[in-house]
C-alpha cells in the first residue's frame, strides 16, 4: 500500500515481557516518528529518525524504550519490561524531509498495546 | 514552547451544517505552521489540512478550510456541509520550534447527526 503500515494492529502482553512494535513508512519518506496515545497523557511524540542522522530519542519515557530504524526504512520501536502504564497507542509517522514547517507528517494506523 | 489548546471536548452538529472548531496557540517564533488531524475510531490520524503563518490567503481542502486569525493567535477548522463520515476526533498541532516533532492539542470529539 501507500501509507504508512504498522503491526501488529493490536498486541496484549504480560506485566514484564518486552514487546517490539513494527512501522514501514511510505516509500521514499526519509522521515519516522514515533508517538504514543494515551488517555491521560494524549498525544506524545518517543522518537524521530531523519536519514542517517542520530535520532532525537528525547521523547523516550524511561530507558525500557528503545527504536532502530534499518537500512533507513522500517522501524521497530521495543519496550523492554512492559509496566501497566504503557499501555496505549503507538503511533507511527512518517514524512518526505523531516525539516519541520509544511513538511506534514502521515500517520499509520497505530498499534494498541494492553500490558496486563 | 510551543502550546495548543483546544477548548472545545466536543461538539454536535446537524448534517450538511457547517461546524467550527477552535484551535489557539501560543509561540514565540516568527515563522510556523500549524497541522488538523482527524482521528476516526478507527485510531488513524489523517491529515486534513495545513496553514503556514506567512500564507497570504486562509488554507482551504475541499469541505475544509482554516479561518486563520494571527493576531488571535487562532487557527480554526472549518467544516461546510458536515457529512456522517466526519464524526470523529479532531487534533491541531504545530511543529516544536527547532525540532520536527509535533505538539498535540488536546482535542475536540465532533459528533455528526441525521
Amino acid at each position: 500500500g501507500a501509507g504508512v503500515s504498522q503491526s501488529p494492529s493490536n498486541k496484549v502482553t504480560e506485566k514484564g515481557k518486552d514487546v517490539e512494535l513494527r512501522c514501514d513508512p511510505i516509500s521514499g519518506h526519509t522521515a519516522l516518528y514515533w508517538y504514543r496515545q494515551s488517555l491521560g497523557q494524549g498525544l506524545e511524540f518517543l522518537i524521530y529518525f531523519q536519514g542517517n542522522s542520530a535520532p532525537d530519542k528525547s521523547g523516550l519515557p524511561s530507558d525500557r524504550f528503545s527504536a532502530e530504524r534499518t537500512g533507513g526504512s522500517v522501524s521497530t520501536l521495543t519496550i523492554q519490561r512492559t509496566q501497566q502504564e504503557d499501555s496505549a497507542v503507538y503511533l507511527c509517522a512518517s514524512s518526505f524531509t523531516g525539516t519541520g514547517g509544511a513538511d506534514t507528517q502521515y500517520f499509520g494506523p497505530g498499534t494498541r498495546l494492553t500490558v496486563l | 514552547a510551543q502550546k495548543i489548546t483546544q477548548t472545545q471536548p466536543g461538539m454536535f452538529v446537524q448534517e450538511k451544517e457547517a461546524v467550527t472548531l477552535d484551535c489557539t496557540y501560543d509561540t514565540s517564533d516568527p515563522s510556523y505552521g500549524l497541522f488538523w488531524y482527524k482521528q476516526p475510531s478507527s485510531g488513524e490520524m489523517i491529515f486534513l489540512i495545513y496553514q503556514g503563518s506567512y500564507d497570504q490567503q486562509n488554507a482551504t481542502e475541499g469541505r475544509y478550510s482554516l479561518n486563520f486569525q494571527k493576531a488571535r493567535k487562532s487557527a480554526n477548522l472549518v467544516i461546510s456541509a458536515s457529512q456522517l463520515g466526519d464524526s470523529a476526533m479532531y487534533f491541531c498541532a504545530m511543529p516544536r520550534r527547532g525540532f520536527q516533532k509535533l505538539v498535540f492539542g488536546t482535542g475536540t470529539r465532533l459528533l455528526v447527526s441525521p
